[in-house]
């Protein structure tokens, strides 16, 4: 049974650019949540999505968007780049408000040069 | 002042060696999660608890909610233990709240 699944694992982009990430959830899961994660530092959460829709959203700027898929699936997009933007990503899933628990992913590695 | 707060920090210990993390929040909360970090970033779910007290192999959680305080244990340990564990907590605010996570705690298990 595949757990959450990230890609890429690692990326260089430029200052300015922008930046797609992935993830595919745990089989059975609806729900995926969005971490950032800075070195050295816990994780941020950023938003969630369920049913295609973001439901909740933490302390992030307008440039970091997202989107749902049908098939649960879940992109985070991250506009006009900013060097404080290299940090981890990580996707969490879970059955939808998490009572169950999370499974989370191996996350991407995010350098802004 | 953070939301969840861990102690220590950084802990080294050798082998065998019985370990305590601490976690404090200052949220209520209707869970608290245990989590485990390796080098490559990948996080795995040690343990999520609402109350009282749970096991798994050598690793043990409890949590005090009128204290708002929660420790894991880990008996006999060993050098594949080393790792970052996290404490983290959903707040009982309603909603769909993500997690709130703790700084972690860089545990070494030397041989």
């Amino acid at each position: 049974d595949a757990g959450v699944t990230q890609s890429p694992t690692h990326l260089i982009k430029t200052r300015g650019q922008q930046v797609t990430l992935r993830c595919s959830p745990k089989s059975g899961h609806d729900t995926v949540s969005w971490y950032q994660q800075a070195l050295g530092q816990g994780p941020q959460f950023i938003f969630q999505y369920y049913e295609e829709e973001e439901r909740q959203r933490g302390n992030f700027p307008d440039r970091f968007s997202g989107h749902q898929f049908p098939n649960y699936s879940s992109e985070l997009n991250v506009n006009a780049l900013l060097l404080g933007d290299s940090a981890l990503y990580l996707c969490a899933s879970s059955l939808g408000w998490g009572i169950g628990g999370y499974t989370f992913g191996s996350g991407t590695r995010l350098t802004v040069v | 002042k953070n939301e969840v707060e861990q102690s220590p920090q950084n802990l080294t210990a050798q082998e065998g060696e019985f370990i305590t993390i601490n976690c404090s929040y200052s949220v209520g909360i209707s869970a608290l999660h245990w989590l485990q970090q390796h080098p490559g970033g990948g996080i795995v779910s040690l343990f999520m608890l609402s109350s009282g007290k749970k096991k798994h192999g050598r690793l043990i959680a409890t949590i005090n909610i009128q204290e708002k305080h929660s420790s894991l244990h880990i008996t006999a340990s060993h050098p594949r233990d080393s790792a970052v564990y996290i404490c983290a907590v959903r707040s009982s605010g309603g909603g769909a709240d993500g997690l709130t996570f703790g700084k972690g705690t860089h545990l070494i298990i030397q041989p």
